[in-house]
């Protein structure tokens, strides 16, 4: 099946510095998503993005699908950025597989 | 549009015990997935279902995990008998159409702990 590999899986910021977390995907995918896991557990979807770019706020997130990785852009980190960041991918069938994650700290 | 709903929110048990969670989607979402989430890992699919009828559950460990949907809309997943081993978030999610392609709605989690 389709592997998907994160990096860095440990991140420490200084808050208001700027970060990129990588997401590689071993095949083709039709979908691919971008969640935020906050310390309280709580996933939340940042973005839906099987190819191209997109930006929300602070947050874009670039897929090329054609050399199989996704990155996702954070920039003037805050504290609450902290969490776990998670990509998500599916290749075409039922299943959607999760990465390790990307484990971030923001220290005010 | 109201969120997906889990209960209860943490659980603590005896090894041995059985335990069930309760999740209501989002009205109108036709798929349904139970993930589990061990600490330090990524959320792992358990079963999926289309309406009420099952997808995916080859990651489920049947001989002791059980999971309904019955009516198509809200789903339970009970464990029967627990091991130590079972402790996680139990996850649920939902989506409009099959895969998720459309993107996927988590709701907050069950913590479960088995001692």
């Amino acid at each position: 099946g389709i592997q998907v590999e994160q990096s860095p899986p440990d991140l420490i910021l200084q808050e208001g510095a700027n970060s990129t977390l990588r997401c590689n995907f071993s095949d083709s995918v039709n979908n691919l998503q971008w969640f935020h896991q906050n310390p309280w557990g709580q996933l939340i979807n940042l973005f839906y993005i099987p190819s191209g770019t997109k930006q929300n706020g602070r947050l874009s997130a670039t897929t090329v699908a054609t050399e199989r990785y996704s990155l996702l852009y954070i920039s003037s980190s805050q504290t609450t950025d902290s969490g776990v960041y998670f990509c998500a991918v599916n290749s075409g069938g039922f299943k959607t597989i999760f990465g390790a994650g990307t484990r971030l700290f923001v220290k005010a | 549009e109201a969120g997906v709903a889990q209960s209860p929110r943490y659980k603590i048990i005896e090894k041995r015990q059985s335990v069930a969670f309760w999740c209501n989607p989002i009205s109108g979402h036709a798929t349904l997935y139970w993930y589990q989430q061990i600490l330090g890992q990524g959320p792992k699919l358990l079963i999926q279902f289309q309406n009420n009828g099952v997808v995916d559950d080859s990651q489920l460990p049947k001989d002791r995990f059980s999971a309904e949907r019955l009516k198509g809309v809200d789903s339970t997943l009970k464990i029967q008998p627990a091991k130590l081993e079972d402790s996680a978030v139990y996850l649920c999610a939902s989506s409009r159409t099959t895969g998720g392609i459309d993107g996927y709605t988590f709701g907050s989690g069950t913590r479960l702990t088995v001692v």
